[in-house]
């Protein structure tokens, strides 16, 4: 089993849409959660953190669900803008600092 | 302020070569970390500099790779000799020492095509 797994898509949405992209880590004893997204040939960028209670920053809205070892991310509004691979990161268990990463979600938001 | 650079952005060469990456990070960060994503796989962790210090080098996939970090500065990790299998992006990422959320900086990456 994957330590960090996610629909790889592809999403593909009309701008405006609502999209979410789920994913499921192994590690129970994990204890940071990101988003990040990369664009086709880049680097991966931060998109945000993932807090407990939920965070909300503009048009996305991260959840996670620790009982379920469960993250979510929801885009609202979609723009094309927003066409990218979004990977899912979990960071390692205790004083490792490793990054554990996702396959990714491809969206492409259509106009 | 400028951030993680990484130094070639691509390389081509034969198996059997060597071939060193350079990475510089953010001025400042004392952690440095480098990844690798092979084509069709996840981005996988290789190793974890605390300073000129290797803090984590269990990703490191055998003793073709070396990485190092002298001063406490720039990374370079060499790979000699290279086989097929090592063709990649190697990315380089940076944080700063002591922020629990240890958020990563990452470089554009260095392409690699071992033929």
């Amino acid at each position: 089993r994957k330590e960090v797994e996610q629909d790889p898509g592809p999403f593909n949405v009309p701008e405006g849409a609502t999209v979410a992209f789920n994913c499921t880590y192994s590690n129970s004893a994990s204890q940071s959660f990101f988003w990040y997204r990369q664009d086709c040939r880049k680097e991966p960028k931060l998109l945000m953190s993932v807090y407990s209670s939920g965070n909300e920053d503009g048009r996305f809205t991260a959840q996670l669900n620790r009982a379920s070892q469960y993250i979510s991310l929801l885009i609202r509004d979609s723009k094309l803008s927003d066409s990218a691979t979004y990977l899912c990161v979990v960071h390692g268990a205790g004083n490792n600092r490793k990054l554990i990463w996702g396959l990714g979600t491809s969206l492409a938001v259509n106009p | 302020e400028a951030g993680v650079t990484q130094f070639p952005s691509h390389s081509v060469i034969e198996k059997g070569q060597t071939v060193t990456l350079r990475c510089d990070p953010i001025s400042g960060h004392d952690n440095l970390y480098w990844y690798r994503r092979v084509m069709g796989k996840e981005i996988k962790f290789l190793l974890h500099f605390v300073k000129e210090s290797k803090q984590d080098e269990s990703g490191m996939p055998n003793n073709r790779f070396l990485a190092e970090r002298t001063g406490g500065t720039y990374s370079t990790l060499k790979v000699q000799p290279a086989e097929l299998e090592d063709s990649g992006v190697y990315f380089c990422a940076s944080s700063h020492l002591g922020l629990a959320k240890n958020i990563q900086y990452f470089g554009a990456g260095t392409r690699l095509s071992v033929l």
